[in-house]
């Protein structure tokens, strides 16, 4: 099976920018979540998505806004971009998101922002 | 109190040796504690996890200690590799896809 792929890898953006990152869980798993990946603040978790509803939300500001397709792939939104959003952005698909399903990390998406 | 405290931030293992890595976790209703390995320009890979009504589980190398009573869990890696250094983190959930992570610990093993 082909695992957890994101979109694109890397990108470099503006301040008061938008942007939006894809990402396509494992073939079969409908939960997906997203963590941002910072040194400061180390991973920490944004929302996670089950069959098109969000189901859990971290404590970041709206910009950050998440969706979730029919077919189980997920965008995160960040709007307005400021400085401190350059970070790893992670995303992790498991079967249904229950406990202990375990949870299948893609590589990130690399974002600095200028 | 959602908060999981790991430590070391960084240790120093010989090869051969054992590397042991504690975390401690204030939130009794997390039910399922996971531990990752990161390799630098890679996404987490998930190693070993346990459940609260088990207190120990091994896997291969690598074992996780689990004291529910302290609030205290750890891995321990024997007989460390070199191929064994990267960043590990500890985590915790309730009820599945929310993980509450460690801040790390990078793990460098010295030939």
């Amino acid at each position: 099976k082909a695992g957890v792929t994101q979109t694109p890898r890397y990108l470099i953006k503006t301040r008061g920018q938008q942007v939006t990152l894809s990402c396509s869980p494992i073939s079969g798993h409908r939960s997906v979540s997203w963590y941002q990946q910072t040194p400061g603040q180390g991973l920490q978790f944004l929302f996670e998505y089950f069959s098109e509803t969000q189901r859990n939300k971290g404590n970041f500001p709206g910009r950050f806004s998440g969706r979730q397709f029919s077919n189980s792939r997920s965008e995160m939104n960040v709007s307005t971009l400021e400085l401190g959003d350059s970070a790893l952005y992670l995303c992790a698909s498991s079967l249904d998101g229950g406990t202990g399903n375990r949870q299948y990390f893609g590589p990130g998406t690399r974002l600095t922002v200028t | 109190q959602q908060q999981v405290k790991q430590s070391p931030q960084s240790l120093i293992v010989q090869k051969g040796g054992i590397s042991i890595i504690n975390c401690a976790y204030e939130n009794t209703a997390f039910d399922y504690f996971p531990w990752y390995q990161q390799f630098p320009g890679k996404g987490p890979a998930l190693l070993i996890a346990i459940r609260p009504d088990v207190s120990e589980k091994k896997e291969g190398r690598f074992t996780i200690s689990f004291n529910k009573s302290a609030k205290q869990f750890s891995l321990h890696i024997m007989d460390s590799q070199p191929g064994d250094s990267a960043t590990y983190f500890c985590a915790a959930s309730v009820q599945g896809g929310k993980l509450i992570f460690g801040q790390g610990t990078e793990l460098s093993v010295k030939p």
